[in-house]
């Protein structure tokens, strides 16, 4: 079956640019989290949806950064006015909810490097 | 919040051989603790898991002991093979995930 993707795979921008990062989830997965890897470290959370309840947003670094998730399933994550520290791979993960401890299924991420 | 530990942050060893990574966690609410392989390129992906009501739990090569007293979780990988070598990340639940910092395991041939 199809596993969580993201688009694109890659974005190079110049500083000071807005992008858009995109999340599909596995279809039925009701928690999404996104998180962002700094060249050959952790997992650093961002932000979490589980259903129709108000996202855990204590990770996000700063206000250039929001994310939203519409119709319980596609989230798209937004870093405005980017910054050459925001150059990270950004991964999204589902899973099936939160209560029953299901695993997380990660996408390959999307790679942004800001110039 | 939760913290957890991950040892080694690098590990080499001959094709063939066992490997060994520990997680130390912190708080003993976290009740799930997820294992996960990243290849170069991709996603983590997951190994294998256990529950806070399980010791052990064992899948082929690969094995997860659990010690809630202590507070501490590990992978055991035995007969290694140059399949194996990538980034594992540890990973506790405590109302979300908390991960660890990583193990670049090398298998050498």
């Amino acid at each position: 079956g199809a596993g969580v993707s993201q688009s694109p795979s890659n974005k190079v921008t110049e500083k000071g640019k807005d992008v858009e990062l995109r999340c599909d989830p596995i279809s039925g997965h009701t928690a999404l989290y996104w998180y962002r890897q700094s060249l050959g470290q952790g997992l650093e959370f961002l932000i979490y949806f589980q259903g129709n309840s108000a996202p855990d947003k204590s990770g996000l670094p700063s206000d250039r950064f929001s994310a939203e998730r519409t119709g319980g399933s596609v989230s798209t994550l937004t870093i405005q006015r980017t910054q050459q520290e925001d150059s990270a791979v950004y991964l999204c993960a589902s899973s099936f909810g939160t209560g029953s401890n299901q695993p997380q299924h990660f996408g390959d991420g999307t790679r942004l490097s800001i110039l | 919040g939760e913290n957890v530990e991950q040892h080694p942050s690098t590990l080499s060893v001959q094709e063939g051989d066992s490997a060994v990574i520990k997680c130390t966690y912190s708080d003993s609410a976290s009740n799930y603790f997820p294992w996960y392989k990243q290849e170069l390129g991709k996603g983590p992906q997951l190994i294998i898991d256990i529950r806070s009501n399980v010791g052990e739990k064992k899948d082929q090569r690969i094995a997860v002991t659990l010690n809630k007293t202590a507070k501490h979780f590990s992978l055991h990988i035995t007969e290694t093979q140059p399949e194996d070598s990538a980034v594992y990340f540890c990973a506790a639940r405590l109302y979300q995930f908390y991960f660890g910092t990583g193990t670049s395991l090398t298998v050498i041939p």
